[in-house]
């Protein structure tokens, strides 16, 4: 089974206006972390994002927020006011607990390809 | 620039031949993480160090090794390498391998087989 689903293969979005991309995961693990990376056509992988699972709060950082549903193991990105240069692929990652002293390493899903329209 | 450091950028080689990859992680960090990341499969995890030791080996073939130095420097090395190799191989740093501590990515290293 797949640790961590984005269902949304690509997405578009006018610019100035918001998007989400979904990412759903999976794990029996109480202690986890899920992470979201932005990969532009040049290739580089850029954090944008992080969510523990203890956390009571969505994350945000400036125009990225993170809509955290724990219950239903969701964490979809939000990204507020798009701007061209949004145009990317963005993948969720998760961070499990291991026990026995090793952490996990980072599990990504296949990502969302976003189109932002002038 | 995330601080991490990959060598080189590009990569054209032969099948059967034997390349290595190198990767210096962010200062003071102590896991390195190599991915691979082809159309089809992905990113996918290769293997982790943390301050020398090998930590968690995830799909990693038994033609490709790596290792990680005391200079916390880290080489992945692919042998016998077939078509299928071809792919963009990143390498990642993170101070702890936490499950709240992020991994900074290099710019990777993409690799041709022909």
């Amino acid at each position: 089974a797949q640790k961590i689903t984005q269902t949304q293969p690509g997405m578009f979005v006018q610019e100035k206006e918001a998007v989400t991309l979904d990412c759903t995961y999976d794990t029996s693990d109480p202690s986890y972390g899920l992470f979201w990376y932005k990969q532009p056509s040049s290739g580089e992988m850029i954090f944008l994002i992080y969510q523990g699972s203890y956390d009571q709060q969505n994350a945000t950082e400036g125009r990225y927020s993170l809509n955290f549903q724990k219950a239903r193991k969701s964490a979809n990105l939000v990204i507020s006011a798009s701007q061209l240069g949004d145009s990317a692929m963005y993948f969720c990652a998760m961070r499990e607990s291991q026990g026995g002293g090793s952490q996990g390493n980072l599990i990504f899903g296949k990502g969302t390809k976003l189109s932002v329209k002038p | 620039d995330s601080g991490v450091t990959q060598t080189p950028k590009h990569l054209i080689t032969a099948t059967g031949q034997r390349v290595t990859l190198r990767c210096s992680p962010r200062s003071g960090d102590l896991s390195v993480y190599w991915y691979q990341q082809s159309l089809d499969q992905g990113l996918q995890f290769l293997i982790q160090y943390y301050n020398g030791e090998e930590r968690a080996k995830g799909n990693i073939l038994e033609r490709f090794s790596a290792q990680q130095f005391p200079d916390l420097h880290s080489e992945l090395n692919l042998s016998s390498l077939e078509l299928g190799d071809s792919a963009l191989y990143f390498c990642a740093s993170s101070p702890r391998d936490t499950v709240n501590t992020e991994a900074f990515f290099g710019q990777g290293t993409r690799l041709t087989v022909v």
